[in-house]
């Protein structure tokens, strides 16, 4: 059930300026990433993925990024926009992607005008 | 490309009554999907994975027989609520990934759960 007193880690940015979101993996043994941005009451929509292969990955105002040594994970969105306000997560997987994802527990993005 | 579609996307039902969800992939074949429970302001928690033509893998603490579900082709997968409670109001979304490509899961819009 839901925890009392949960929250989410808040972002808040100005419009146009560029956002960083940062995820900590758990499991060394993952080796494909993907970020998802969910917007309240919907589905989580897919944004950006990497392989553990890479460091970097670019996509349309997106960059993700990965550490492997430190387990970490980011995605930067350049000159965000009010429509980019959501709650984005990070997921893991093990085995190149045909498994399950493990969920990161999200950050609220915020944009104020 | 890659959409998928989930129905209905809100249901209220009474308590000991049973829902059925439907997950369809529309412009793909999915050979597996992903059914997932999400509560508010907390992340997506896996409940089991759903593979074409055989049963499917739950995840530890999920009930079996309380959650059944049915994977009958490569483009639909059900999820069914069975003797519904109260505590089982919640936010299901059911993923699909793409055979034809390796790795990202595609997710339906969810459907709203609420449990008189």
């Amino acid at each position: 059930g839901e925890s009392v007193g949960l929250h989410l880690p808040t972002l808040s940015v100005q419009e146009g300026d560029n956002s960083i979101i940062n995820c900590a993996y758990s499991n060394s043994a993952s080796d494909y990433f993907i970020w998802y941005k969910q917007e309240s009451g919907k589905g989580p929509q897919f944004i950006i993925d990497i392989r553990s292969n890479m460091d970097k990955r670019q996509g349309q105002r997106v960059t993700v990024l990965l550490n492997k040594t430190v387990k970490h994970l980011s995605l930067q969105i350049a000159a965000t926009q009010p429509g980019d306000s959501a709650v984005y997560f990070c997921a893991e997987n093990i085995g190149g992607g045909g498994n399950k994802l493990t969920f990161g527990t999200g950050t609220q993005l915020k944009v104020e005008l | 490309g890659a959409v998928v579609s989930q129905h209905p996307s809100w249901v209220i039902c009474k308590s000991g009554t049973s829902v059925k969800i439907e997950c369809r992939s529309l412009d793909f074949q999915a050979t597996t999907m992903f059914w997932y429970r999400q509560f508010p302001k907390q992340s997506l928690m896996l409940m089991a994975t759903s593979n074409e033509g055989s049963k499917a893998t739950y995840e530890q603490g999920v009930e079996k027989d309380k959650f059944l579900i049915n994977h009958a082709s490569l483009t639909l997968s059900t999820l069914t609520v069975t003797s519904a409670h109260p505590e089982d109001s919640s936010f299901y979304i059911c993923s699909a990934r793409d055979r034809a490509a390796s790795g990202a899961q595609y997710f339906g819009p969810g459907t709203r759960l609420l449990v008189l």
